[in-house]
């Protein structure tokens, strides 16, 4: 079965650099989340677009900003980045309606150094 | 105080134990409960997904809730080494934060031969 395809799988930037992530949701799903996964923390949630709205929106920086697009991808734009913003970077996809039931891509781990 | 506490283990257990994992939430709002598990470097699979007080099955899991008591718990029959992981409880108020999952810090389990 298809699952989320996120992009880049590693990426390393210096500080102060911009960063953009992408997310493919899995087929006919129109919900798309992002969640931040610190070394040996859970995840937590940043932000969440529904039919290419924000839904909803947690703990994530205002150097960061997301949008969804008509084809239901996301894309995570992080500017002026940060060592604390090393970390894995999850995306998480649902179906309308059915949003205790995400399922997750594989994560895009990026170092800033 | 999180609004979700899970036991942190870790936890080591010879194959074929039963294994129980334990969360408690504090904000009665939470309505949807779910289980995953997690490989080291990986992104979180979902394993079961409730919405009520009760038991659910599903092969060898069994995820159990008590709203009245604030607690969720996944059991896991006859363990195998391929079942070590971290498993994390994430809970999901509905309503207006619909969809926004909120994690325990994990447990790790390791099941030994």
């Amino acid at each position: 079965a298809a699952g989320v395809i996120q992009s880049p799988r590693h990426l390393i930037k210096e500080k102060r650099e911009t960063a953009t992530l992408k997310c493919y949701p899995i087929p006919r799903h129109d919900t798309v989340y992002w969640y931040q996964q610190g070394p040996g923390q859970d995840p937590q949630f940043l932000i969440s677009f529904y039919e290419k709205m924000q839904s909803d929106k947690g703990s994530i920086p205002d150097r960061f900003s997301a949008q969804q697009f008509s084809d239901y991808h996301s894309e995570l734009n992080m500017s002026s980045l940060e060592l604390g913003d090393s970390a894995l970077y999850f995306c998480a996809s649902s179906r309308s309606g059915t949003g205790s039931e995400q399922y997750f891509g594989p994560g895009t781990r990026l170092t800033v150094t | 105080q999180k609004e979700v506490e899970q036991d942190p283990g870790p936890l080591s257990v010879p194959e074929g134990a039963i294994v129980s994992l334990n969360c408690t939430y504090s904000n009665s709002a939470f309505q949807y409960f779910m289980w995953y598990r997690q490989y080291s470097r990986k992104g979180p699979e979902l394993l079961m997904y409730t919405y009520s007080s009760g038991n659910k099955e599903d092969g060898r899991f069994t995820a159990q809730v008590d709203k009245s008591s604030k607690y969720i718990s996944l059991f896991i029959r006859d363990s195998q080494p391929s079942d070590s992981a971290t498993y994390l409880c994430a809970i999901n108020a509905g309503g207006t934060s619909y969809g926004k999952l909120t994690f325990g810090q994990g447990t790790i389990l390791t099941v030994h031969p």
